[in-house]
């Protein structure tokens, strides 16, 4: 069973942020967070990960709480191309950990 | 990032006959690669595991004799539907594992439709 929990949907203006939460209460402290998302029929793409310090790529942010039961992942100016199923997962880093996918959160930009 | 790809990207197979899927590591070595099915508006469901040179391992529900894994090479992994039916008509992907448990990177994805 996945350990994240996500809203199903969102909803996001172009140009503005998409904040997309996720928690993750039984996170284990040797588990990283990570993204990922999948547009309409094709593979997940990965967007970032960390473990308990904010992250931040070119892609995304990656916000983590303190107590590392949640996180946020932040678009800084969503655009069209954004819209997507985000999903959040929880792994180990260099484990045999597989990687087992949620239900996520739809993310709809619209203009 | 690392590349993986699958071929075909969309097959269109009558009822009973068998459809090979190929997922490759394009520039790294894949010592596990895994495949997953998904049904529209569902989440992936993971398939089976694959490390190359032995055999898969399935997950609950899922027909190893239907669902036929070959791991050959580092490269390369195969998925093959066997005697298919209207209800395996899906979107199945692939993703591959740099060994020692690195990151994992996901193909495009094949459509197989069954009539």
């Amino acid at each position: 069973d996945a350990k994240t929990t996500q809203p199903p949907s969102m909803d996001c203006a172009e140009g503005r942020a998409a904040n997309l939460p996720c928690n993750h209460s039984t996170i284990s402290g040797n588990e990283y967070v990570y993204w990922y998302r999948q547009i309409h029929s094709q593979g997940p793409q990965y967007i970032i990960h960390g473990l308990k310090n904010n992250e931040t790529n070119e892609m995304a942010s990656l916000i983590i709480t303190e107590d590392r039961k949640s996180s946020t992942l932040i678009l800084p100016h969503a655009t069209l191309r954004d819209t997507a199923v985000y999903y959040c997962i929880v792994r180990v880093v260099w484990s045999t950990d597989k990687l087992i996918f949620g239900t996520g959160t739809r993310l709809q930009v619209f203009p | 990032g690392a590349v993986v790809s699958q071929h075909p990207s969309r097959v269109i197979c009558k009822s009973g006959t068998s459809v090979k899927i190929e997922c490759r590591s394009l520039d790294f070595q894949a010592t596990t690669m895994f495949w997953y099915r998904q049904f529209p508006k569902q989440s992936l469901m993971l398939m089976a595991t694959s490390n190359e040179g032995s055999k898969a391992t399935y997950e609950q529900g899922v027909e190893k004799d239907k669902f036929l894994i070959n791991h050959a090479s580092l490269t390369l992994s195969t998925l093959t539907v066997t005697s298919a039916h209207p209800e395996d008509s899906s979107f199945y992907i692939c993703s591959a594992r740099e060994g020692g448990g690195g990151e994992q990177y996901f193909g495009p994805g094949t459509r197989l439709t069954v009539t």
